[in-house]
């Protein structure tokens, strides 16, 4: 069955950056997209952006350029998130999920901290 | 950005009642291509979303058939009969058509 497998809690100083994983089965990973989400606890979701595994072409939500940068390792099936120069506002949950237009399979979640 | 209006923000239903979600958009979500990509999932409390309805009434996978969609344009509806206890949680519109995709606020859930 589809998995998505995400790294664990992060908790980061401010100014830092953070590498998330996601790490796939389950479906032929070369030939999907990717997409990435943030949800602060409590609040709606957000759309980051998405990658097509093929040939790692990305497509971002204009809020998070700059921030996020997609990435993907197709010999391990896995999907990379970075976020750079993190500021508390960055505190969040971040998924990713199959799917470009639409997710259908989600990772657990990733709770990232952003704190001194 | 395309706004997704949910309302209500809360519902109470009683185990078995009946219940409608509305979420509305700031603009058609009728694609060049003909289709209109409008979603619901739910996430369940701790849980990520899970995927119920895509392209506005179309169940997906695993879904009961107590979960229904309807609309067209910017008004869509999402209605679930019989509830039960596992419906329990926060239910969101999102949309595919125009870019960057958006989710509509929320709406919980919740027993009666």
């Amino acid at each position: 069955q589809v998995k998505l497998q995400q790294s664990g809690a992060e908790l980061v100083k401010p100014g830092a950056s953070v590498k998330l994983s996601c790490k796939t089965s389950g479906y032929t990973f070369s030939t999907s997209y990717m997409s990435w989400f943030k949800q602060i606890p409590g609040q709606s979701i957000e759309w980051i952006g998405m990658i097509y595994a093929g040939d790692g072409g990305t497509g971002y939500n204009q809020k998070f350029k700059g921030k996020a940068t997609l990435t993907v390792d197709t010999s391990s099936s896995t999907a990379y998130m970075d976020l750079s120069s993190l500021t508390t506002e960055d505190s969040a949950v971040y998924f990713c999920a199959r799917g470009g237009r639409v997710s259908d399979y989600w990772g657990q979640g990733v709770m990232v901290t952003v704190s001194s | 950005d395309v706004v997704m209006t949910q309302t209500p923000v809360s519902l109470s239903v009683s185990l078995g009642g009946q219940t409608s979600i509305s979420c509305r958009s700031s603009q058609s979500l009728v694609h060049s291509d003909g289709n209109t990509y409008l979603y619901w999932y739910l996430q369940k409390p701790g849980q990520s979303p899970q995927l119920l309805i895509y392209k506005v009434s179309n169940r997906f996978s695993g879904v009961p058939d107590r979960f229904s969609g309807s609309g067209s344009g910017t008004d869509f509806t999402l209605k679930i009969s019989r509830v039960e206890p596992e419906d329990l949680g926060v239910y969101y519109c999102y949309q595919g058509t125009h870019y960057p995709w958006t989710f509509g606020g929320g709406t919980k859930l919740e027993l009666k």
